[in-house]
């Protein structure tokens, strides 16, 4: 059974940098093709896709982010790291880690409950 | 703005077919995936490539694709389906992923 689960600070100042971790179990990130991305959804707002890291430790960011993110994974703790420099209001979301499954068509089949992060001096 | 598009609200009779759209030129070339999402709950997979369904979802779920725009259809809605329905894929450079902005489905 493939759980997941995100953890960090739920309250971050802005200019802050945000460290989120992904702690999952029921998979190997060092599995041929698997993956742990990272969403974000701002209260009340749509799902916004942040990064992607894959067993082979190819990252993926969003454009808009990509200065501000980087992902990383320790696969002997089974765990994804995701951090967001410069941290502003606008971050304000629930943060959602998520499982992408080996193969070619792309998708997120498990994600964990998520977590609310808010920015707020 | 998302390069995905998605119709914002959908209503539908109980027991009714619906079918919520998601256009974007990326989707000429790459399948889209479907996501349920109830108020304070994280997102679920409903359809996932060509039109997988992944297991206990109901088979009154499907999907569908035409061109630049995928579907999602809905065949005998029930009031549990009523919920916030958001589409994936690659973007236009294919290296890339991005939600669509979802499209609030209510069932009279």
């Amino acid at each position: 059974q493939i759980t997941l689960k995100e953890s960090g600070p739920t309250l971050v100042k802005p200019t802050q940098t945000l460290t989120l971790t992904c702690t999952f179990s029921g998979f190997s990130l060092s599995t041929s093709g698997v993956g742990v991305g990272w969403i974000r959804q701002p209260p009340g707002k749509a799902l916004e896709w942040l990064a992607l890291i894959y067993w082979d430790d190819d990252k993926r960011y969003s454009p808009s982010l990509k200065s501000r993110l980087t992902i990383t994974k320790d696969t002997s703790k089974n765990q994804v790291v995701l951090t967001m420099t410069n941290m502003d209001p606008v971050d304000t979301a629930t943060y959602y880690c998520a499982h992408r499954r080996s193969g070619s068509i792309w998708f997120l089949d498990y994600w964990g409950p998520g977590t609310l992060v808010t920015v707020s001096s | 703005s998302s390069e995905l598009t998605q119709d914002p609200a959908v209503s539908v009779a109980l027991g009714q077919t619906v079918r919520i759209t998601c256009q974007g030129d990326s989707l000429r070339s790459y399948y889209a995936s479907w996501y349920q999402q109830k108020p304070g709950q994280a997102p679920v997979l409903v359809i996932y490539g060509k039109n997988n369904r992944p297991s206990g979802i109901p088979d009154r779920f499907s999907g569908s694709s035409s061109g630049n725009t995928a579907s999602l259809t809905i065949t005998g809605a029930q009031a549990e389906d009523e919920a916030d329905y958001y589409c994936n894929s690659r973007d236009s450079s294919g290296k890339h992923w991005v939600f669509g902005g979802g499209t609030k489905l209510t069932v009279l």
